[in-house]
């Protein structure tokens, strides 16, 4: 139990273009979902926190025009990188908690963005 | 805001011998403190957690100890194998709220045959 997916596992894109990633939870609903940045040997970086239906809260230093997360539904949250540059090559992974254990958190396997 | 330290940042040891791995924490409010192992390309995987109103809990070949008055958790692995060669990295809770994590700075744990 408590799976969570990505999607894409990897992307390469061109300077200027935007990328979305999917985050989903299969078999349990997520209460809130989180994204994180991880540069290559560094440690997580939390990006924002999500709600289902409301407006996700964002990390200082995060810009939220740039990093784009929807939360729709109890299983899914998408974050779009827009307008992606060569510094935003990152590994970009999700986690969500669930009703009946929210403290816990578990991760999805992660996206390699790579930005040309 | 809550900082989380962690040592050593590399380890390597024997198959079969014991790893320890110690964290220290700077917010006193903190009362939820996983550990996730990662491995090369893909996402942290949960191997163990405690919660503040417990010192100590073991899971198999796992064991976390948790010292509130010091501030100080560690992850006990006994009977090293191979396949615990990773990436492993500790976390505190964000104040009380539990949801928010801070995590440390990995160790790299590698177990020689």
């Amino acid at each position: 139990g408590a799976v969570v997916s990505q999607h894409p596992s990897w992307v390469i894109c061109k300077s200027g273009t935007s990328v979305k990633i999917e985050c989903r939870s299969l078999d349990f609903q997520a209460t809130t979902m989180f994204w994180y940045r991880q540069f290559p040997k560094q440690s997580l970086m939390l990006m924002a926190t999500s709600n289902e239906g409301s407006k996700a809260t964002y990390e200082q230093g995060v810009e939220k025009d740039k990093f784009l997360i929807n939360h729709a539904s109890l299983t899914l949250s998408t974050l779009t990188v827009t307008s992606a540059h060569p510094e935003d090559s990152s590994f970009y992974i999700c986690s969500a908690t669930d009703y009946a254990n929210t403290d816990t958190q578990y991760f999805g396997p992660g996206t390699r963005l790579t930005v040309l | 805001g809550e900082n989380v330290e962690q040592h050593p940042s590399t380890l390597s040891v024997q198959e079969g011998d014991s790893a320890v791995i110690k964290c220290t924490y700077s917010d006193s409010a903190s009362n939820y403190f996983p550990w996730y192992k990662q491995e090369l390309g893909k996402g942290p995987q949960l191997i163990i957690d405690i919660r503040s109103n417990v010192g100590e809990k073991k899971d198999q070949r796992i064991a976390v100890t948790l010292n509130k008055t010091a501030k100080h958790f560690s992850l006990h692995i006994t009977e090293t194998q191979p396949e615990d060669s990773a990436v492993y990295f500790c976390a505190a809770s964000l104040g009380t709220g539990f949801q928010k994590l801070v995590f440390g700075t990995g160790t790299r744990l590698l177990v020689s045959p």
